[in-house]
């Protein structure tokens, strides 16, 4: 069973940083391009980056390119977001999702950026 | 960039049959696939079609997705509508590792 989940959201400081993770299991992590997609409170989704099976290629929504990095280790079957000069505009819960298109979505992490 | 536009809402009545529309902005609909989501409250999307017309296994053939060049557009129909199968709807297609969402549809089955 495909099983992607998420950990490392939580509250945060306008500014700030925080580093998302998501764990693979269930597939051959190393054979998949994966996302990340987000959903701000009570919005649609949107997708913010992509990284290709082996680490590249590499793309970013303009939304976050040049704050957002987007990482993944298959060694250890897992995906990395770090976020850095977070805003309240990336209030969102964020999703990683397996594959181009998206097939299998975990549960989300929810990240808060707040004074 | 491209832009996937749906309408923002749809409701039909249990046993009808519906249909949601994702207009592609520029670009043929046609240049890459188009996938369905569907996202229940306080859940996670599941992709109910993908490449176009495509389900995957365990949802119902009563789901069904087709593309349309001359009005470059995209369409989710759903036939005897369930009241479980009230919840947001999302199209999504792509240029290369560019990936483009529809704002959501949310059907109401009333």
């Amino acid at each position: 069973e495909v099983q992607l989940v998420e950990s490392g959201g939580g509250l945060v400081q306008p500014g700030g940083s925080l580093r998302l993770s998501c764990a693979a299991s269930g597939f051959t992590f190393s054979g998949y391009e994966m996302n990340w997609v987000r959903q701000a409170p009570g919005k649609g989704l949107e997708w913010i980056s992509y990284i290709g099976s082996s680490g590249t290629p590499i793309d970013y929504a303009d939304s976050v390119k040049g704050r957002f990095t987007i990482s993944r280790d298959n060694a250890k079957n897992s995906l990395y977001l770090q976020m850095n000069s977070l805003r309240a505009e990336d209030t969102a819960v964020y999703y990683c999702a397996r594959g181009l298109p998206p097939d299998y979505w975990g549960q989300g992490t929810l990240v808060t950026v707040s004074s | 960039n491209f832009m996937l536009t749906q309408p923002h809402s749809v409701s039909e009545s249990p046993g009808k049959t519906v249909t949601i529309s994702c207009t592609r902005s520029s670009g043929s609909i046609a240049r890459n696939s188009v996938q369905w989501y569907q996202q229940r409250p306080d859940s996670p999307p599941t992709t109910v079609i993908y490449e176009d017309h495509q389900r995957p296994s365990g949802v119902p053939d009563r789901f069904s997705g087709s593309i349309d060049s001359s009005s470059n557009s995209a369409s989710l129909t759903i036939s005897g509508l369930k009241t479980e199968d009230e919840a947001d709807y999302y199209c999504q297609s792509y240029d290369s590792s560019n990936q483009v969402f529809g704002g959501g549809t949310k059907l109401t089955v009333l």
